[in-house]
Formats: structure tokens, sequence, C-alpha cells
């Protein structure tokens, strides 16, 4: 089955900073790759997605890009803000079945 | 257009019981999912349920099981509860496109505990 890594864990960084969340995948026919975040307490929300024929997509201040052939893809979110605090995941799915991430805490200090 | 609802929102249960889960998907959707999800873990796909057949199963024994109705609502009954299921439960519904899979939105989850 598909394998999905997720990296760094945690990530601290100063408002105003950029922050990359990399993630990796083992199944080549996987095919759509969601970003959400999870606040404490709160169900998972999706942020942004991109699709295996799309190198990158960008919303905002938020951009996923997707390496096909290494077959990791990444979330950039740029000009934090505390409010772009909480648990990202990513995921990786083929024939909507989804397989997530352990997960990045992510932490933006004022 | 209404989302994703789970119930019950919390439940206590004791080693060896059994417990159903309730799930109704987004309108519109045909397609329920339910994940497990650990404390500090990401979601684990338990199973996938479409017009009311399972479509799909990640690496959880048979004492998950599932129920799709005509509605498309879902329920996950687990038996035989041990410690290691306590967990939030996770149901998300999206639209099976056949080989385009559609975007998943969660419902709120139910926070399992086994004692």
């Amino acid at each position: 089955g598909e394998n999905v890594e997720q990296h760094p864990s945690t990530l601290s960084v100063q408002e105003g900073d950029s922050a990359v969340i990399k993630c990796t995948y083992s199944d080549s026919a996987s095919n759509y790759f969601p970003w959400y975040k999870q606040e404490l307490g709160k169900r998972p929300q999706l942020i942004i997605d991109i699709r295996s024929n799309v190198g990158e997509k960008k919303d905002q201040r938020i951009a996923v890009t997707l390496n096909k052939t290494a077959k990791h893809f990444s979330l950039h979110i740029t000009e934090t803000q505390p409010e772009d605090s909480a648990v990202y995941f990513c995921a990786a799915s083929f024939s909507n079945q989804f397989y997530f991430g352990t997960g990045t805490s992510l932490t933006v200090i004022p | 257009e209404t989302g994703v609802t789970q119930s019950p929102t919390h439940l206590i249960k004791t080693r060896g019981q059994q417990v159903t889960l309730r799930c109704s998907s987004q309108s519109g959707h045909n397609t329920v999912s339910w994940y497990q999800q650990a404390l500090g873990q990401g979601p684990q796909f338990i199973f996938q349920y479409y017009r009311e057949e399972e479509n799909g199963r990640g690496n959880f024994p048979p004492r998950f099981s599932g129920l799709q109705f005509p509605n498309y609502s879902s329920e996950l009954n687990v038996n035989a509860l041990e410690l290691d299921d306590s967990a939030l439960y996770l149901c998300a519904s999206s639209l099976d496109g056949g080989a385009t899979t559609y975007e998943q939105y969660f419902g709120p989850g139910t926070r399992l505990t086994v004692t």
C-alpha cells in the first residue's frame, strides 16, 4: 500500500517568515495530493490540493509543488501569521483512498 | 449544502464491548471513508464505502466493520474493543469520480475512550 512520510514533525518560524513542509510518497499510482490543516480539537480542513498533471499550484499565501519523478510534494506558506499555527497533514490518494503523513506542528511566533 | 456530521461526539466504553459510530455525508456526496486518528498521529485509513459496498480497506482487523445506507450515511462498528482502539474516529465524504479523485471533507469526529 501507499506510504507517506512527512518532515519536519515540528516547525517554529517568526511571524512574516516562510514555512516549508515536505512529504514523500511511495505509490506511483497516487494522483491527488491534498493538504489539511488541523487546529486543536477540530476536524482537518482542506487548504490546498494538487493533481499529478500539475507541477505547482498557488492560493494567496499558500503554494504546493509536486515532483512526480522524485515522488515528493511540498507545502509553502509565505508571510506566516499567528493564525497559521496548527498541525498540517499531507496526503496521497489514488481512487479515492487517502493515506496521510504523520503531521507537522507549525508554530508562528509573533 | 450541509457538511459532514458525526455522532456521538464522545464515547466511553469498556474493553471487550462493542461500539457503533455514525456519519452523515455532505449533501451530494456518495462516498464515505473512515479514519482512526490516534493522539499526535495522522489519520489512518480504515475503509471506504461507495454505493453501500466496501470499496477499499486499510490495515485494520475484521472486528472493524461498516455499513453504508441508501442515503449515503454510514456506520462504523468495532467489536471486542481494545485499549488501543482509543482514538478520534473521523469520517470523510467525497464524490466518487471513478478515475478522478475528488476533494474529501471531514466530519468533527467521535472521541472514543476504551477503559
